[in-house]
């Protein structure tokens, strides 16, 4: 079963723009992670955002947890080609049957045209 | 530079073939995942391992086996391959519990 659910499925934009991708989720969770794959690559973890915390920040990346709306966003600003992947979240739930366990999304993918 | 690799990298199999994908880490880490990612299905765990000796169940368990003898090595076996475990395996490891996962580049397995 599927914890996190990315929005939108595909993204597509120019070189320079802002890209935002959210991320939804069922249950209490522990933290929040996004990881990025390059076609024919293994995932990249980029941040991790603990339950407590609101907003963290990471280079072009920002990320927002809302944990009384049950999602998350990720925001790369200013983006590159290089940027272009499959982004995905993870939710960490510490108890009940998910114990310690990452849940994936089925993820975001991003192109991001020169 | 520690790191985690899988091999092979690519393999192809026969139906009812006993098939095993190797994983090895360097970062020492305790906790050790194999994830299978297929289109619409996103990641999903096989079988995760918090040490030496232990093994657990992950949601998609059925027809494969780990087993964990030393840190560094988790092999994934599928015991008798079928064209539904045609799939990209990945590994990952990690230190603490729902901390981040490092992965492996990914082992596609071709079941015919």
């Amino acid at each position: 079963s599927q914890q996190g659910e990315e929005d939108p499925q595909a993204l597509s934009i120019q070189e320079g723009e802002n890209a935002t991708m959210n991320c939804s989720y069922k249950t209490s969770i522990n933290n929040l992670q996004w990881y990025r794959q390059n076609s024919g690559r293994g995932l990249v973890h980029l941040i991790l955002i603990r339950s407590n915390e609101r907003e963290k920040h990471s280079g072009r990346l920002r990320v927002t947890l809302d944990t009384s709306k049950k999602s998350s966003s990720l925001l790369i600003t200013a983006s590159r080609a290089a940027d272009t992947a499959s982004y995905f979240c993870a939710t960490f739930n510490a108890g009940g049957t998910s114990y310690g366990k990452l849940t994936f999304g089925q993820g975001t993918i991003l192109t991001v045209h020169p | 530079d520690a790191e985690i690799t899988q091999s092979p990298r690519h393999k192809i199999t026969e139906t009812g073939r006993q098939v095993t994908l190797a994983c090895h880490q360097t970062w020492n880490h305790n906790n050790m995942f194999w994830y299978r990612q297929d289109l619409g299905h996103g990641l999903r765990l096989i079988h995760y391992s918090y040490g030496v000796h232990d093994t657990n169940k992950g949601e998609v368990s059925d027809g494969y086996s780990v087993s964990r003898s030393n840190t560094e090595d988790l092999p994934l076996t599928l015991e008798s391959a079928a064209s539904s475990q045609t799939s990209v395996y990945f590994c990952a490891s990690g230190t603490g519990l729902g901390e981040t996962q490092y992965f492996g580049p990914g082992t596609r397995l071709l079941v015919l």
